[in-house]
């Protein structure tokens, strides 16, 4: 099984900074890597899919980068509505794992 | 509107079995592949099964290999579950998903709760 490894754990930032979210592959995943943002209470929120595409209706503040093992997601200037937990997922065959999540939270 | 609508979760022994739906509308249904994911209370998600558009291939993950079975009925736009041999690890918040013909899934339920206690 693909562990994925999202750093950091917690993210404190303020409204306005750049936000910078790391995932880790304990394999490669090619470009099968995929980002979801979780509201309390809320379903998860496709963002981005296959490493750096925009998911429909996802603002342009937003942006997925990398392949192979290190991927990031950027979030280029934070609004209020962004603070979330955020998850990476891969697919390799029919096998589909989560990263922990990275807690974004107001500074 | 692609709307997903879990049903089926509540309160469970420990043995016992569940079976859980999802009634999906607003996309073609078997166009695509389908998942369960879940989330225990107060922690992260797990991808639980998914299954082909046409039922011909299956995945599940090792914690519920053997006492999960994922199926479809595209004539009724509905997603299964059989959930057997319940464990207390097994109470979260399921989810269906609809995968969007790659790697991710691109539309969510609101979940139904599985809470499996004596």
């Amino acid at each position: 099984e693909i562990v994925l490894t999202q750093s950091p754990a917690t993210l404190s930032l303020s409204p306005g900074e750049r936000a910078t979210l790391s995932c880790r592959a304990s394999q490669s995943v090619s470009s099968y890597l995929a980002w979801y943002q979780q509201k309390p209470g809320q379903a998860p929120r496709l963002l981005i899919y296959d490493a750096s595409n925009r998911a429909t209706g996802i603002p342009a503040r937003f942006s997925g980068s990398g392949s192979g093992t290190d991927f990031t997601l950027t979030i280029s200037s934070l609004e209020p509505e962004d603070f979330a937990v955020y998850y990476c997922q891969q697919r390799s065959n029919w096998s589909y794992t989560f990263g922990q999540g990275t807690k974004l939270e107001i500074k | 509107e692609v709307q997903l609508v879990e049903s089926g979760g509540g309160l469970v022994q420990p043995g016992r079995s569940l079976r859980l739906s999802c009634a999906a509308s607003g996309f073609t249904f078997d166009d695509y592949a389908m998942h369960w994911v879940r989330q225990a209370p107060g922690k992260g998600l797990e991808w639980v099964s998914g299954i082909s558009w046409n039922s011909g291939s299956t995945g599940y993950a090792d914690s519920v290999k053997g006492r999960f079975t994922i199926s479809r009925d595209n004539a009724k736009n509905s997603l299964y579950l059989q959930m057997n041999s319940l464990r207390a690890e097994d109470t979260a918040l399921y989810y269906c998903a609809k995968e969007n013909g790659g790697n991710s899934f691109d539309y969510w339920g609101q979940g139904t709760l599985v809470t499996v206690s004596s």
